[in-house]
């Protein structure tokens, strides 16, 4: 098994570009979700799914589309960079969590470095 | 809302010694899941160890254990036996289900650095 793979490692842009950030799993997990990491504030989330054509706004939802079209994959996608969006993007899955447990753990993608000039 | 702290920015801890790194967490959800990740330098999240709102005893994994005190809100990470490989970034986090909609919480972390 990959697990949980992300293209591109690294990005850079210019304030205003698009792009989309690949994810994808191979182990059939129903949950995948997206993070960025910023210095000094942990992981936040952006958006999550629990399963294919099912999606939902996490933390920091703002300026950022996402959608689940298959099991695989979750995509990120930049509508028009901003500066403020310059992190580190972590795609990660995970069995469904069910109301009461066990909330399996997720295993992550390598991250994604962005830079938005 | 849901809330992790992690007081701690920084630790240093000798080689061999146990360390405790300190999470205390803030919920109303009645169900949730507890995480212990590492990240090192290289940047990856790698997972140690979880604990449920539910278990009664304290989660252990090889050379972690979380002491989970629920009255106290707290989740601590003890490393036995610290190894130099142990130097990295640590961060608690919380996973929860609130009328349908997850919830996901990180703490800033705490950067871990052991001496020989």
């Amino acid at each position: 098994n990959a697990g949980v793979t992300q293209t591109p490692k690294f990005q850079v842009l210019k304030t205003g570009q698009s792009m989309t950030l690949q994810c994808a799993q191979d182990m059939n997990h129903e949950y995948m979700s997206w993070y960025r990491q910023d210095p000094g504030m942990g992981l936040r989330l952006i958006h999550y799914s629990v399963g294919a054509g099912i999606t939902d706004q996490g933390e920091v939802p703002n300026g950022y589309n996402v959608s689940r079209s298959t099991t695989e994959d979750f995509p990120l996608r930049l509508l028009s960079a901003a500066p403020s969006q310059t992190s580190v993007y972590f795609c990660a899955s995970s069995p469904h969590p069910i109301a009461g447990g066990p909330y399996n753990e997720q295993f992550f993608g390598p991250g994604t470095r962005l830079t938005v000039l | 809302a849901q809330k992790i702290t992690q007081t701690q920015p920084g630790m240093f801890v000798q080689e061999k010694e146990a360390v405790t790194l300190d999470c205390t967490y803030d919920t109303s959800d009645p169900s949730y899941g507890l995480f212990w990740y590492k990240q090192p330098s290289s940047g990856e999240m790698i997972f140690l160890i979880y604990q449920g709102s539910y278990d009664q005893q304290n989660a252990t994994e090889g050379r972690y254990s979380l002491n989970f005190q629920k009255a106290r809100k707290s989740a601590n990470l003890v490393i036995s036996a610290s190894q130099l490989g142990d130097s990295a970034m640590y961060f608690c986090a919380m996973r929860g289900i609130t009328g349908g909609y997850q919830k996901v919480t990180f703490g800033t972390g705490t950067k871990l650095q052991v001496i020989p």
